[in-house]
């Protein structure tokens, strides 16, 4: 069983990025798809996008379009998340996922969230 | 597409059943339906696939159904440890989630 691992808290500045880190052990990332789901406090959760890395293909939500980009070491099995021109309505906990790459968005695990805060 | 879910909260006590809705506003094919669970502070769990088909490690209290735009969550005898919102999520189109249903035991 894949176990994610993903980076800690982070406090940025509006306008500036953040890049977030999601680690996986006991499995490897070419067996898996990685999605990306925030949540804001108190609200329900919000895909962002999937990276399927042994394609190297992303597909993200609409919304998120130009804003966010994801890379892959595969010599660590760690994906990086980064998302720019940040704003207070990015304040969130960003969770990833990984999927089966027979059922990409069938959730499961997920890594245990990072929080990001955008205050000035 | 739109997800609904109802009730918005479920109280209810040990040893009761729950069930939850999940409407969409569209025809969803059921293979691409799911629920997750999420306990507060804890990332959520996937529950339910398949609309059907339990997740590894989820007791057989939990069932789902549904078809098209209509899709139910069960749980049997409920304990306190399934105090959680659930959430389902539809994958037929880019994936969506539903607003979630808190359940309160």
């Amino acid at each position: 069983q894949v176990h994610l691992l993903q980076s800690g808290a982070e406090v940025k500045m509006p306008g500036s990025s953040v890049k977030v880190s999601c680690k996986a052990s006991g499995g490897s990332f070419s067996n898996y798809a990685i999605s990306w789901v925030r949540q804001a406090s108190g609200q329900g959760l919000e895909w962002m996008g999937t990276f399927t890395p042994i394609f190297g293909r992303w597909v993200y939500a609409q919304k998120f379009q130009g804003r966010v980009s994801t890379t892959a070491d595969t010599s660590t099995n760690t994906v990086f998340m980064e998302l720019v021109r940040l704003t207070s309505e990015d304040t969130a906990v960003y969770y990833c996922a990984t999927g089966p790459l027979v059922d990409i968005y069938r959730l499961d695990p997920w890594g245990q969230g990072t929080l990001v805060t955008v205050s000035s | 597409i739109v997800l609904t879910q109802s009730p918005g909260t479920l109280s209810l006590s040990p040893g009761e059943g729950a069930t939850l809705s999940c409407r969409a506003s569209q025809s969803v094919n059921s293979e691409y339906l799911a629920w997750y669970q999420q306990k507060p502070g804890q990332a959520p769990r996937l529950v339910m696939y398949g609309a059907s088909s339990r997740a590894t490690g989820i007791p057989d209290r939990f069932s789902g159904s549904g078809s098209g735009r209509d899709f139910t969550l069960s749980i049997r005898r409920l304990e306190s440890e399934d105090s959680a919102v659930y959430y389902c999520q539809q994958y037929g189109t880019l994936p969506t989630f539903g607003q979630g249903t808190k359940v309160e035991i």
